[in-house]
């Protein structure tokens, strides 16, 4: 069963900022929503990290209302070098341990 | 170098047989990872493990197997009980503090002959 929701696919355009949010109305108390990238035949890799409010990085910020049941990530001035899968995740209610992505979002930024 | 260590890149398995992928982590984490991703899919986790001589099954345990002797070492068998193991196998690693991240190996691609 899928923990996480996420849009299938976005597109965009070079310069303009993406928000892509992921629902998780199964989160435990104590998880940190993590969002990763991932290039075709790579491993993800980390992008940012958050437990409620907001959080920014160098290459992203993370939005996380109150309730904490989604949370949506925003690329800001996209280039076409962030076309890839971005997938968020969460541990388990039952096991933090037991991480499970969702299906993930396929970004495709044209020129 | 610290990191995370896939090997082979690419595997052909024939049918009947086992086969192992290796993952080795240097990064002195507690808990690995197992995760199948087919083309356009998302990741599925196969097999975990939090701590040396204990592993628990994901949500795609059947027809493989692995074991966990040393930390470092997480290999994974696709048994021939897999019956369609052609895929790109991920292998991660993380620390046990909570907020550790994951990390990922590059990979290896599993193909049938």
């Amino acid at each position: 069963l899928a923990k996480t929701t996420q849009p299938i696919s976005m597109d965009s355009y070079e310069g303009q900022e993406v928000n892509i949010t992921c629902s998780h109305n199964n989160i435990a108390t104590n998880d940190y929503i993590t969002w990763y990238q991932q290039f075709p035949s790579q491993g993800p890799r980390f992008i940012i990290q958050g437990y409620k409010t907001k959080v920014t990085n160098e290459v992203a910020s993370l939005f996380i209302p109150a309730d904490r049941k989604s949370s949506t990530l925003s690329l800001p001035r996209v280039s076409l070098s962030d076309t890839a899968v971005y997938y968020c995740l969460v541990g388990e209610r039952d096991s933090s341990y037991k991480l499970i992505f969702g299906s993930g979002t396929r970004l495709l930024v044209r020129p | 170098d610290g990191g995370i260590t896939q090997s082979p890149k690419y595997l052909f398995r024939k049918e009947g047989q086992n086969v192992t992928l290796s993952c080795e982590q240097n990064l002195n984490h507690d808990a690995m990872y197992w995760y199948r991703q087919d083309p356009g899919q998302g990741l599925r986790l196969i097999y975990y493990s939090q701590i040396v001589n204990d592993f628990q099954k994901g949500d795609i345990a059947e027809g493989y197997s692995v074991s966990r002797e040393k930390k470092e070492s997480f290999p994974l068998t696709v048994t021939s009980a897999q019956k369609n193991p052609t895929a790109f196998y991920l292998c991660a690693s993380r620390g046990v503090a909570r907020g550790e991240k994951l990390f990922f190996g590059s990979g290896t691609q599993l193909s049938v002959l």
